[in-house]
């Protein structure tokens, strides 16, 4: 199975200022088609997980350009600029190259 | 709009058996692959395995393969996941999400405790 890891248990932060979020994967997630298969959720308390980036850099629909993704094939990055109370939660990495899809344990975004 | 609506929080004895569902609407239910997904505190989200809701595949982690059984009722639009044989280890929020993407069902609470 691909392990994916989140090496930071949490982040604070101060609202207004910018935050990253890492993520490796224990094997490229870079497919042959170009496209890399890497999700970045965050879920809120008591809510389920929301999409915020798709294919390592794509944003999802609805989410603010606040949020964006880079990295190569198995090192990961969420970058959150001017960030907003809304935006606590705990963020997680999630590799969907293969079966089973496997995710990160999550870092908890807090406000300082 | 598509909704993912999952079946009420269930308490269950060990080693009995439950079926948590998972009613898709707003979308054609055969379009798109059913995952479902545990979450607990010292695991975090595990993913439990797929269907296709059209012919039935199923694709499942290894780790959950002798504990978990996916099937759909098309006439219904309607996902099931079978878990038996529970212990306390099972209990978690169990999520149905729509290809493992932008649309997720509330979560479903199983508890197992006697």
């Amino acid at each position: 199975d691909i392990v994916m890891t989140q090496a930071a248990p949490s982040v604070p932060v101060t609202p207004g200022e910018s935050v990253s979020i890492s993520c490796r994967s224990s094997k490229s997630l870079l497919h042959s088609n170009g496209n890399t298969y890497l999700y970045w959720f965050l879920q809120r308390p008591g809510q389920s997980p929301q999409l915020l980036i798709y294919r390592m850099s794509k944003l999802a629909s609805g989410v603010p350009d606040r949020f964006s993704g880079s990295g190569s094939g198995t090192a990961f990055t969420l970058r959150i600029s001017r960030v907003e109370a809304e935006d606590v939660g705990v963020y997680y990495c999630m590799q969907h190259l293969e079966y089973p899809y496997t995710f990160g344990g999550g870092t908890k975004l807090e406000i300082k | 709009q598509v909704q993912l609506q999952q079946s009420g929080a269930e308490l269950v004895r060990p080693g009995a058996s439950v079926a948590l569902s998972c009613k898709a609407s707003g979308y054609t239910f055969t379009d798109y692959e059913i995952h479902w997904v545990k979450q607990t505190p010292v695991h975090g989200l595990e993913w439990i395995g797929a269907i296709d809701p059209e012919t039935g595949v199923t694709a499942y982690n290894q780790k959950f393969k002798d504990k978990a059984t996916l099937t759909a009722d098309k006439s219904s639009s309607t996902a099931y996941m079978e878990l038996r044989s529970l212990t306390s280890e099972d209990s978690a929020v169990y999520h149905c999400t729509l290809g493992a993407t932008v649309y997720w069902g509330q979560g479903t609470t199983l508890t197992v405790s006697s």
